[in-house]
């Protein structure tokens, strides 16, 4: 199947500073790419929708302002926590797909394990 | 809203068991149902889906099938291999495919030879 990669896996972070997570599709288009949020022992939480040129759709509760996404390119989308916070910390996992057709397969990175301290 | 509901774990079985994994759902349309699994230190594959009512899906040996009078997906092997140990994640599509997807919690299921 395609292969998305996620960066850094693991990152450690003062707080108030600001974190970039990179998300990258290696063999295919991403036309839309999904950010999820998991606190542990429970769901994967969308948090954002975005699309190649165009800007992201949070989902309610989400602070547009604080997650920052860009997605510039078909292969790329980050995630930027800005001014973290303890609370930030959290596993981000991004996930894409090729077209925004029904039925078509979501790829998903590993994952980012984001401690705030 | 949409939700995902599914068994609580870790599930521990031993090797060549019957698995069974429960999992419901509420939607306020006909979603697509998916079941994901993610092996230790990798990201969330898709093992198998259904886009409508009846349909089974099925893969390396696991099935699920749509049913829409109990809003269910409930994931089944008939016999369990230790490479099978991983965290499985039932989830849910509302609408196209260009929406995100709204998971269950997942299910850590351990294999023991």
């Amino acid at each position: 199947g395609a292969v998305v990669s996620q960066h850094p896996s693991r990152v450690i972070c003062k707080s108030g500073t600001s974190v970039k997570i990179e998300c990258r599709s290696l063999d295919f288009q991403a036309t839309t790419m999904f950010w999820y949020r998991q606190f542990p022992k429970q769901s994967l939480m969308l948090m954002a929708t975005s699309n190649e040129g165009s800007k992201a759709t949070y989902e309610q509760g989400v602070e547009k302002d604080k997650f920052l996404i860009n997605h510039a390119s078909l292969t790329l989308s980050t995630l930027t926590v800005t001014s973290a916070h303890p609370e930030d910390s959290s596993f981000y996992i991004c996930s894409a797909i090729s077209a925004p057709q029904g039925g078509t397969e979501a790829f998903f990175g590993q994952g980012t394990r984001l401690t705030v301290v | 809203g949409d939700s995902v509901t599914q068994m609580e774990g870790p599930v521990t079985l031993s090797e060549e068991a019957f698995l069974t994994i429960n999992c419901t759902y509420t939607a306020t349309g006909y979603p697509s149902l998916f079941w994901y699994v993610q092996y230790p230190g990798e990201g969330l594959q898709l093992l198998l889906k259904a886009t409508k009512a009846d349909d089974k899906g099925s893969n390396k040996g696991f099935e699920a099938t749509y049913r829409k009078e109990t809003t269910s997906f409930h994931l089944e092997k008939g016999s369990v291999q230790v490479s099978d140990s991983a965290v499985y994640f039932c989830a849910q599509r509302a609408g196209g495919g260009a929406d995100g997807l709204t998971f269950g919690k997942g299910t850590h299921l351990i294999i023991q030879p």
